[in-house]
């Protein structure tokens, strides 16, 4: 099946620092969303972004299908941006399912 | 639009004995999925409906857990008879197409003891 890799796995960063967190895939895609999961468990939907850029204030994702990765950015960090964030893949052919990375699991200090 | 609404938040359970979820999905969503994530790991899913209809239940250990979707809407995740490492977190998703965005509920937080 295909494979989803992300990295860094941990990101410390203080307040107001910029971050590149990378997502890998190992087959071609039709999905491919970035996920927020709180401290309280939930996942927040973040982008829909099978290819091309998109921003939503201080955070914006690129998909390259063709090369098979994405990137989501934050900037100016928040101690509210602390958490896990997936990457998640709806793979091609058979049944289609959403594939999750490991995650990244970013902590912004004060 | 309400979201994916998920019942219990929290369960603990002795091992061996039997356990239910309950999601409602998004109003219109036609695919319903569960997903069981393993603390420190990625969601995995568990099966998936399309309408009343199971898609994938390829990774459901069917020997201690079932799911159905009646009428198409609500769901149950079912497991009996429970085992330690079933302790995790339950989510599950609903989508309108298998290709467009998934809205995840808030989960149900299973511990095992």
């Amino acid at each position: 099946g295909i494979q989803v890799e992300q990295s860094p796995p941990d990101l410390i960063l203080q307040e107001g620092a910029n971050s590149t967190l990378r997502c890998n895939f190992s087959d071609s895609v039709n999905n491919l969303q970035w996920f927020h999961q709180n401290p309280w468990g939930q996942l927040i939907n973040l982008f829909y972004i099978p290819s091309g850029t998109k921003q939503n204030g201080r955070l914006s994702a690129t998909t390259v299908a063709t090369e098979r990765y994405s990137l989501l950015y934050i900037s100016s960090s928040q101690t509210t941006d602390s958490g896990v964030y997936f990457c998640a893949v709806l793979s091609q052919g058979g049944s289609e399912k959403l594939v999750f990375g490991k995650g990244t699991k970013l902590t912004v200090n004060p | 639009e309400a979201g994916v609404a998920q019942s219990p938040r929290y369960k603990i359970i002795e091992k061996r004995q039997s356990v239910a979820f309950w999601c409602n999905p998004i109003s219109g969503h036609a695919t319903l999925y569960w997903y069981q994530q393993i603390l420190g790991q990625g969601p995995k899913l568990l099966i998936q409906f399309q309408n009343n209809g199971v898609v994938d239940d390829s990774q459901l250990p069917k020997d201690r857990f079932s799911a159905e979707r009646l009428k198409g809407v609500d769901s149950t995740l079912k497991i009996q008879p429970a085992k330690l490492e079933d302790s995790a977190v339950y989510l599950c998703a609903s989508s309108l197409l298998s290709r467009t965005g998934y809205t995840f509920g808030s989960g149900t937080r299973l511990t095992v003891v």
